[in-house]
């Protein structure tokens, strides 16, 4: 199956502490996005990256960290710098500019 | 700050044609539109994507005019499982910024 996997489905983590969402894709594609949702509102990108063992900052990267070691794979970290991190994390990739293909979510709840 | 803008939400009944459209005043040159559907806790699934003029697929057509300033999806014959949220997505600010617009809540009732 070809497809992009996010887990865990949910994540509740305790004011102070660092969690990192997982994203791998076997789309072979190059670039992968990370998104900010919030009930009711729309996508925010936080990070993205077009190549492996690059990224760049997105509309509101505080308080995140990413890093692509593999094509596969686009790990998010939520630090303690992030003053509100509940919210509804998706991940996606494509293949260069074309279609993004997203992964089910990851939904974070701090404690 | 220019952001690309949708209205909130739109109401119609099954059978009829929905259209939706995305203001993005401030669209790379080079770059296409795309349109996504999404359900709720649910990823964004992708409907259709264009560069200008008319673009159809089984599901949908997108109409987009020549200055590419906006776009419009058009829906035809909607059913009650079409009732989700819609959002454009483009390039903005000279091609490095992606930008979502702010979504178009659609009901569909019957």
């Amino acid at each position: 199956d070809g497809g992009i996997t996010q887990s865990p489905k949910y994540l509740f983590r305790k004011e102070g502490q660092n969690v990192t969402l997982s994203c791998e894709q076997n789309l072979n594609h190059d670039a992968m996005y990370w998104y900010r949702q919030d009930p009711g509102q729309g996508l925010r990108l936080i990070y993205y990256s077009q190549i492996v063992n690059d990224f760049q900052k997105g509309d509101i990267a505080e308080g995140y960290s990413v890093s692509r070691e593999k094509k596969e794979s686009f790990p998010l970290t939520v630090t303690s710098a992030q003053k509100n991190p509940t919210a509804f994390y998706l991940c996606a990739s494509s293949a260069n500019a074309g279609e993004q293909f997203f992964g089910p979510g990851t939904r974070l709840t701090v404690l | 700050l220019a952001k690309t803008t949708q209205p909130i939400s739109m109401d119609s009944y099954e059978g009829q044609e929905v259209n939706i459209t995305c203001s993005h005043n401030n669209i790379a040159t080079n770059d296409y539109i795309t349109w996504y559907q999404q359900f709720p806790s649910q990823g964004p699934r992708f409907i259709i994507q264009g560069y200008k003029t008319k673009v159809t697929n089984e599901v949908a057509s997108l109409f987009i005019p020549a200055d590419r300033k906006s776009s419009t999806l058009s829906l035809p014959r909607v059913s009650l499982s079409d009732t989700a949220v819609y959002y454009c997505l483009v390039r903005t600010g000279g091609g490095n910024k992606l930008t979502f617009g702010t979504g178009t809540q659609l009901k569909v009732e019957l």
